[in-house]
């Protein structure tokens, strides 16, 4: 089955700088990436997704690129800001199949 | 639509007891995801629904667990007997057909209940 891998578990970068989190996954089959924050004692929740006839894609601040070759994707945040301080989760997925999550990297952005 | 609605929010037991969680998911919506949260396993898919019928249970930890969808609008997640180990975050999640508003395949999650087992 999939294996989504997801570095660095811990990520502190001062305010305004960027932050790059980096994913790996398995199965060749996967075609949908999402991206979901979550912060402190809440739910999580979808804030970019990918799928895999594009390679990039980018929503105000944050963009994901996808390596499909290599089996890598990332999220990208630029001008980091302390509300971006949150747990994020990558996911790899098949359609209408479950979607399988990373372990996690919580973000701290530092004043 | 109010979103995905679990219940209890949070759960303090003793070690032996039966605990049941509920969830709701959004109307329309035919998938249903459970999934428990720790900080040691991260957010792990326990068992999912398509269409009220078990599709993956493979993530269901033991015998102890065990899931319902009777209709389209409930879903219970019980463990018999409750252990200390169990205490988690238990998260619902639903996500509606094919590509629908734009957003192919997002799950939208509850709340959560904190389960505590004492």
């Amino acid at each position: 089955g999939e294996n989504v891998e997801q570095h660095p578990s811990t990520l502190s970068v001062q305010e305004g700088d960027s932050a790059v989190i980096k994913c790996t996954y398995s199965d060749s089959a996967s075609n949908y990436f999402p991206w979901y924050k979550q912060e402190l004692g809440k739910r999580p929740q979808l804030i970019i997704d990918i799928r895999s006839n594009v390679g990039e894609k980018k929503d105000q601040r944050i963009a994901v690129t996808l390596n499909k070759t290599a089996k890598h994707f990332s999220l990208h945040i630029t001008e980091t800001q302390p509300e971006d301080s949150a747990v994020y989760f990558c996911a790899a997925s098949k359609r209408d199949d479950k979607i399988i999550f990373g372990k996690g990297t919580r973000l701290h952005i530092l004043p | 639509d109010a979103g995905v609605i679990q219940s209890p929010r949070h759960e303090v037991t003793e070690m032996g007891q039966e605990v049941t969680l509920r969830c709701k998911p959004i109307s329309g919506h035919d998938y249903l995801f459970w999934y428990r949260q720790t900080m040691m396993r991260g957010l792990e898919l326990l068992i999912y629904f398509n269409n009220n019928v078990p599709i993956d249970d493979s993530g269901m930890p033991e015998d102890r667990f065990s899931a319902k969808m009777p209709n389209a609008s409930f879903s219970t997640l019980k463990i018999q007997p409750s252990e200390p180990r169990d205490s988690a975050v238990y998260f619902c999640a639903s996500k509606g057909p094919g590509l629908a508003g734009g957003r192919y395949n997002e799950q939208f999650f509850g709340p959560g209940t904190r389960l505590t087992v004492l």
